[in-house]
């Protein structure tokens, strides 16, 4: 089945930029979702189809898609955006949604 | 506004059954495919099943083939998870979630969860 890989934790101080990577085989050709789940909170969807935020989800939230690594940045960190962040691709061969392993952000 | 709300999880036993149920208010339910899906202490999130908006066709992640039957009653704005046969790897928050289909499939809105532990 096919495999999304993140970085376990990232951290970022205050006011800076979070990149949180999501590897997979040729990512890029897939449409990548996000999500957000701050402890004991159920998930959260901030990007969805690789670029789009849903309604009221910040602009600080985008995100991109290229090769083998999809990209979640948060600009302008607060520490509010501290969590949980997963991504999450459609295995069309398996027909079966799939998630990234998940990274925890940390603002310092 | 959308508003999911799981019950029924609790303590269960080794090979015994539970049943879920996600109360949906705040959109037309019928409208919509919906999804279970689960977290186990401290791991990442699994996708568990889907139904469509009419019933007619239903998906399961293959751990719980034969064991899991998703269904629900839209009259009653209601999804359920009867699981059965549970094994101590099923131990999990489980979500009912708003499936959607934009470029590919995502799910858009998630309730709190609710706890299932499987135990002697």
């Amino acid at each position: 089945s096919y495999v999304l890989t993140q970085p376990p934790s990232v951290s970022v101080a205050p006011g800076q930029t979070a990149r949180i990577t999501c590897g997979g085989n040729n990512i890029g050709s897939k449409v990548v979702h996000w999500y957000q789940q701050k402890p004991g909170q159920a998930p959260v969807l901030v990007v969805y189809d690789n670029i789009d935020r849903p309604s009221g989800i910040p602009e600080r939230f985008s995100g991109s898609n290229s090769g083998n690594t999809a990209t979640l940045t948060i600009s302008r960190v607060e520490a509010g955006d501290e969590a949980d962040y997963y991504c999450q691709v459609w295995d069309s061969i398996s027909d079966r949604g799939v998630f990234g392993t998940g990274t925890k952000v940390t603002v310092l | 506004e959308v508003h999911l709300v799981e019950s029924g999880g609790g303590l269960v036993q080794p090979g015994g059954s539970l049943r879920l149920s996600c109360a949906a208010s705040g959109f037309t339910f019928s409208d919509y495919s919906m999804s279970w899906l689960r977290q186990a202490p401290g791991k990442g999130l699994e996708w568990v099943a889907t139904i469509e908006g009419d019933g007619s066709e239903k998906k399961f992640v293959d751990s719980v083939k034969g064991r899991f039957t998703i269904s629900r009653d839209n009259a009653k704005k209601s999804l359920f998870l009867q699981m059965n046969s549970l094994r101590a790897e099923d131990t999990a928050v489980y979500f009912c979630a708003r499936y959607v289909l934009t470029r590919t499939f995502h799910f858009d809105y998630w309730g709190q969860g609710t706890l299932v532990t499987v135990s002697s």
